[in-house]
């Protein structure tokens, strides 16, 4: 079955520090990965994809997100976070095959503290 | 850029009634768009895909006479909640295809629906 399992619910970082938020998946072949912020009572915002070719993508507010085929992962990285970049991340997937149908993650909460 | 609204952005109703849920696609078309409901610290799930002139397409365990979707334009999807019962309670959220972009979404900012 295709899935995408965000394994932390909720991780707390300080100001400045670095972080990574985990994202394996479970799918036939090779999806289109995308992750997404939501800030509270807020739409959700994409912050990278990956279609194809360089595993490493950037993304807006200075994520970016590797691709690991061997590991079906695509965690998404930030080499120093922010106060404002408290919100909740979605991983999520798509068909290559045609459709728009996405899979998303249970979400992680990410926490900053001063 | 493109953008999603949803009206309203917060909405109480009681058991039994009613209440419609408005999503648009500001400044492109959208031959289809998409209703996701969120419950508290849960992901989306996908409820259906609204097809601009067609019929509606449920995902497995959406009940299609409770959550009525119409898609009335290539601009305007709604979703009513037929007598509605607290455990409709959520947060809707609808998205539309990024035009020419293949698998991108745009989401609407999302409906709090509270019903007492």
């Amino acid at each position: 079955a295709q899935s995408v399992t965000q394994p932390d619910i909720h991780i707390t970082v300080s100001e400045g520090a670095s972080l990574e938020l985990r994202c394996n998946y479970s799918y036939g072949a090779t999806p289109y990965l995308f992750w997404y912020v939501q800030s509270p009572g807020q739409g959700l915002q994409l912050l990278l994809k990956y279609f194809s070719g360089d595993t490493l993508v950037q993304g807006i507010k200075g994520f970016e997100a590797e691709f690991k085929r061997s590991q079906s992962s695509f965690n998404l990285r930030k080499p120093s976070v922010h106060w404002s970049d408290a919100a909740e991340y979605f991983c999520a997937v798509a068909p290559t095959t045609g459709g728009f149908k996405t899979i998303f993650g249970a979400g992680t909460r990410l926490f900053v503290k001063a | 850029g493109a953008v999603v609204s949803q009206h309203p952005s917060r909405v109480i109703c009681k058991s039994g009634t009613s209440v419609k849920i408005e999503c648009r696609s500001l400044d492109f078309q959208a031959t289809t768009m998409f209703w996701y409901r969120q419950f508290p610290k849960k992901s989306l799930m996908l409820m259906a895909t609204s097809n601009e002139g067609s019929k509606a397409t449920y995902e497995q365990g959406v009940e299609k006479d409770k959550f009525l979707i119409n898609h009335a334009s290539l601009t305007l999807s709604t979703l009513t909640v037929t007598s509605a019962h607290p455990e409709d309670s959520s947060f809707y959220i609808c998205s539309a295809p990024k035009p020419g972009q293949a698998y991108e979404q745009y989401f609407g900012p999302g409906t709090r629906l509270t019903v007492t």
